[in-house]
């Protein structure tokens, strides 16, 4: 298996536009993450998905946020519009729904607004 | 919420030396612990996963420990080498897919 694979790895973009980031998990894995990490606040969990359906969204930062898990094999975090403030490295991660197993992360996108 | 707290912030050692990197947590109640490193760059690699049953976990020349009851992980790393310049996380999960990384531990081996 290729990983958990991220597209596209860096993006910039103006103030104010849309911004749509996308992950491809693990086959046959079960769970799927969204992270964002910056210098000033770490790795923070923004939302996460069980069976494609969204769980726990509470980490997602405002309104302009948003994700959709349409299938097992794809995900994608949605921001719009886009403020400088968003400027991160956004991760993507999958595991199983089988307590003690590991969590793979994708290489991250980072995102640069302008 | 969950303190997830790693000292030092930074670290510099020479090639060779044995060293210890520590992950400290105010709620004992954990599923699973994880020791991640992250290359700069580039997204995070698993190194060791240890479950809240087990005390330590070994992958060559590392070796993850917990202990639930002092709220505290190690992560030792025997005969460093300048490939093993990089920050080190560790992730807590607690029940309901709680995920709590620490602040991360930068680590630099001179050669």
């Amino acid at each position: 298996d290729a990983g958990v694979i991220q597209s596209p790895r860096h993006e910039v973009t103006e103030m104010g536009q849309e911004v749509t980031l996308r992950c491809k998990p693990i086959s046959g894995h079960n769970s799927l993450f969204w992270y964002r990490q910056t210098m000033m606040r770490g790795l923070e969990l923004l939302i996460y998905f069980n069976n494609n359906v969204p769980i726990d969204d509470s980490g997602m930062p405002e309104d302009r946020f948003s994700a959709k898990m349409p299938n097992a094999s794809f995900s994608t975090l949605k921001i719009q519009p886009s403020e400088p403030r968003d400027s991160a490295v956004y991760f993507c991660a999958s595991t199983t729904l089988e307590r003690n197993t590991e969590a793979f992360f994708g290489q991250g996108t980072r995102l640069t607004v302008v | 919420k969950q303190e997830v707290t790693q000292i030092p912030a930074a670290l510099s050692v020479p090639e060779g030396e044995n060293l210890v990197l520590n992950c400290s947590f105010t709620d004992s109640a954990i599923y699973n612990l994880q020791w991640f490193r992250q290359d700069p760059g580039k997204g995070l690699t698993s190194l060791l996963l240890i479950q809240s049953s087990q005390r330590e976990q070994t992958s060559g020349r590392l070796n993850a420990s917990l202990d639930k009851s002092s709220g505290r992980s190690t992560l030792y790393i025997a005969a460093s080498q300048p490939g093993d310049s990089a920050t080190y996380l560790c992730d807590l999960e607690y029940t309901g897919n709680q995920f709590y990384f620490g602040t991360g531990t930068s680590l630099t081996v001179i050669p």
